[in-house]
This record gives C-alpha cells, sequence and structure tokens, in this order.
C-alpha cells in the first residue's frame, strides 16, 4: 500500500502563477519530510525538507506547509519559473530508523511562460 | 569533486540475461540504497545497505541481487527471475546520522 499519497499527478502553471502539490501520509511514527526535484533523465535532488515540529518552512520561492493533526504536507512554488519545470517526489522517513524513505508517485509540474 | 556516479546511462538486455549496475559514491557515506522508478509509481525501494557486507530487501526485492563489499560500491544486479525489468533505476547514499539521500544520476535499462 502506498504509505505516502501525493496529488495532483500533473500541474500545469502558468508563469508567475503558484504551484501547489499535496501529500498526505498514515505512519504517525515519521518525522522527516522532504521534497525532491527531478528533471528528465536526472536523478531526483533535494529541495527542501521539514520536520513536524514546525508548521511552516521556506527556502526561496520554495515553501513547505505542515500539518500534523491532518497527516498533510505541502509544496508551493510562489512566482513559478519555466525552469521548475520538472517532478516533484514527496517523502516520509522515520529519522531514528531512517532506513527506508517512503516516496509518493509525483507530480509532474509544467510552467507556461 | 564529491558525488555517486552510476554506469551505464543506458543499458539494453535481451531476456533470459542478467546484467549488472554499477553504484559508486566517494562522499564517505555508509549508507547506499537502490530504487526503481517507474512512470506514475515514484520511487520503490530495491535493497539498502547499511555497512559493508551486509544488505537488506526492501520493497520489491524479488529478482534483484546485490553486494556491498566496499563502503564506496554497490553493484546491483538484475536477475533473469526479474519479470519486468525495463525502467530507470536510481542509487542513492547517505550518512547514518542523517536523513537526506543523495542520487547518482539513474541507469535505463530496456529489455528487448
Amino acid at each position: 500500500q502506498q504509505q505516502v499519497k501525493q496529488s495532483p499527478q500533473s500541474l500545469i502553471v502558468q508563469k508567475g502563477g503558484i504551484s501547489i502539490i499535496n501529500c498526505a501520509y498514515e505512519n504517525t511514527a515519521f518525522d522527516y519530510f522532504p521534497w525532491y526535484q527531478q528533471f528528465p533523465g536526472k536523478g531526483p535532488a533535494l529541495l527542501i525538507a521539514i520536520r513536524p515540529d514546525v508548521s511552516e518552512k521556506k527556502e526561496g520561492r520554495f515553501t513547505i506547509s505542515f500539518n500534523k493533526s491532518a497527516k498533510q504536507f505541502s509544496l508551493h512554488i510562489m512566482d513559478s519559473q519555466p525552469g521548475d519545470s520538472a517532478t516533484y517526489f514527496c517523502a516520509a522517513t522515520n529519522r531514528i530508523t531512517g532506513n527506508q524513505f517512503y516516496f509518493g508517485t509525483g507530480t509532474s509540474l509544467t510552467v507556461i511562460p | 569533486d564529491g558525488g555517486i556516479t552510476q554506469s551505464p546511462k543506458y543499458l539494453f538486455r535481451k531476456e533470459g540475461q542478467n546484467v549488472t549496475l554499477s553504484c559508486e559514491q566517494n562522499l564517505n557515506h555508509d549508507a547506499m540504497y537502490w530504487y526503481r522508478q517507474d512512470p506514475g509509481q515514484g520511487l520503490r525501494l530495491i535493497y539498502y545497505s547499511q555497512i559493508v557486507n551486509d544488505f537488506q530487501k526492501g520493497d520489491i526485492a524479488e529478482g534483484y541481487s546485490v553486494s556491498r563489499e566496499k563502503k564506496e560500491s554497490f553493484p546491483l544486479t538484475v536477475t533473469s527471475a526479474q519479470k519486468n525489468p525495463t525502467a530507470f533505476y536510481l542509487c542513492a547514499s547517505s550518512r547514518l546520522d542523517w536523513n537526506e539521500q543523495f542520487f547518482g544520476p539513474g541507469t535505463r535499462l530496456t529489455v528487448l
């Protein structure tokens, strides 16, 4: 079963708009939630990550919002640019037993000029 | 220049053949991982290793084998028992005391 559920599967946004990708998890033992960005034919690269002791983390145009009670977290890309066009994966793991990351199914983002 | 290298970038295999994918890291990471990526299914863990000469199965280990004879290297063999091996394979590594995983550029395997 999918430990982390991600939506939408694909997203098209105009340049300058806000891109929002959502993830939900079930395992309350998860305590580290990274987002990865992947360009075609490349490996994923860490974009931003959050721990559940904060509700929001911002790095430049990228923000993670975290709702512990709802077991949901989301990635917001402000002022989306064509260079942001990529596939985004959310993930979850437990830092103590952090052997295994559980990844969402990915969101293909296209930012049109 | 530290990082993870995977080779080859593209690999073609005939049905019934075993094939080995290479993964090397010079980040001095203890843990290494192999993932399989298929369209619409995200990344699924095949095997991982936290120490030399030891490794554990992930969610989809059937039809795959690994070895960890050196800290820097974690090769993956796709055996003929893997029924649907065509996929993009990603290797990753991490420190044991920190969760961030660093990924290699991937190998695309196609079975002809």
